[in-house]
């Protein structure tokens, strides 16, 4: 059974860079199929998908985000990151990592648990 | 951009109703539109792909229709578990739009 964790600070302080780790278990983030993808939801609100990547290093971004977001893959570890920068308050959400299958369309049929990240000082 | 437009907000139903949302994009995207389903401190959960495909393992009381730029989500006897947000979700092209979300509640 595919799992996905996301692992990194709960805390960031504004300005600064908030990065998380996906670890990917039960699969291979190599497989041709899927992409590797960051959807963030701030506490009582939507969801916003933040950016995807495939297990080569192609991304794409939400156009809103794009200038402070970057995602990495690392395929040795099996797992996939996620950096933004220049952070506010605005920010403080829950991230969930996934996976994007382009099996049936493009689509998210596994997601990680989610993980509060809090921007404060 | 591509914007997703859910209605109603909220939803105020009692079980055994037949319950419909409304997902309009701002472009057409012929049938690539997902829904998801979301309870309190949970992940999204994938109910339906393709506009009208039903994931494996989700009830059949839950249906979707439409494509180009109106797509709705039915369910038919809505069951005490179905109380939950839910989101479309279009995905013409790599980039991802959700829905802003219907709260479906208890009446």
């Amino acid at each position: 059974q595919l799992q996905l964790q996301e692992s990194g600070p709960g805390l960031v302080k504004p300005s600064e860079t908030l990065s998380l780790t996906c670890t990917v278990s039960g699969g291979s983030i190599s497989s041709s199929s899927y992409y590797w993808g960051w959807i963030r939801q701030p506490p009582g609100k939507g969801l916003e998908w933040i950016g995807s990547i495939y297990y080569s290093g192609n991304t794409y971004y939400n156009p809103s985000l794009k200038s402070r977001v970057t995602i990495s893959v690392d395929t040795s570890r099996n797992q996939f990151s996620l950096k933004l920068s220049s952070v506010t308050a605005a920010d403080t959400s829950v991230f969930y990592c996934a996976r994007v299958s382009m099996l049936r369309g493009v689509i998210i049929d596994y997601w990680g648990q989610g993980t509060l990240v809090t921007v404060s000082s | 951009d591509i914007q997703m437009t859910q209605s109603p907000s909220t939803l105020s139903a009692s079980v055994g109703d037949r319950v419909t949302i409304t997902c309009r994009a701002s472009q057409s995207i012929s049938s690539w539109l997902a829904w998801y389903q979301q309870k309190p401190g949970k992940a999204p959960k994938l109910l339906i792909y393709n506009a009208s495909s039903l994931e494996s393992g989700v009830p059949s009381r839950f249906s979707g229709s439409g494509s180009g730029t109106e797509f709705t989500l039915t369910i038919s006897s809505l069951q005490p578990d179905d109380f939950a947000i839910y989101y479309c979700q279009q995905y013409n092209s790599y980039l991802l739009t959700f829905g802003g979300g219907t709260k479906v509640e208890i009446k």
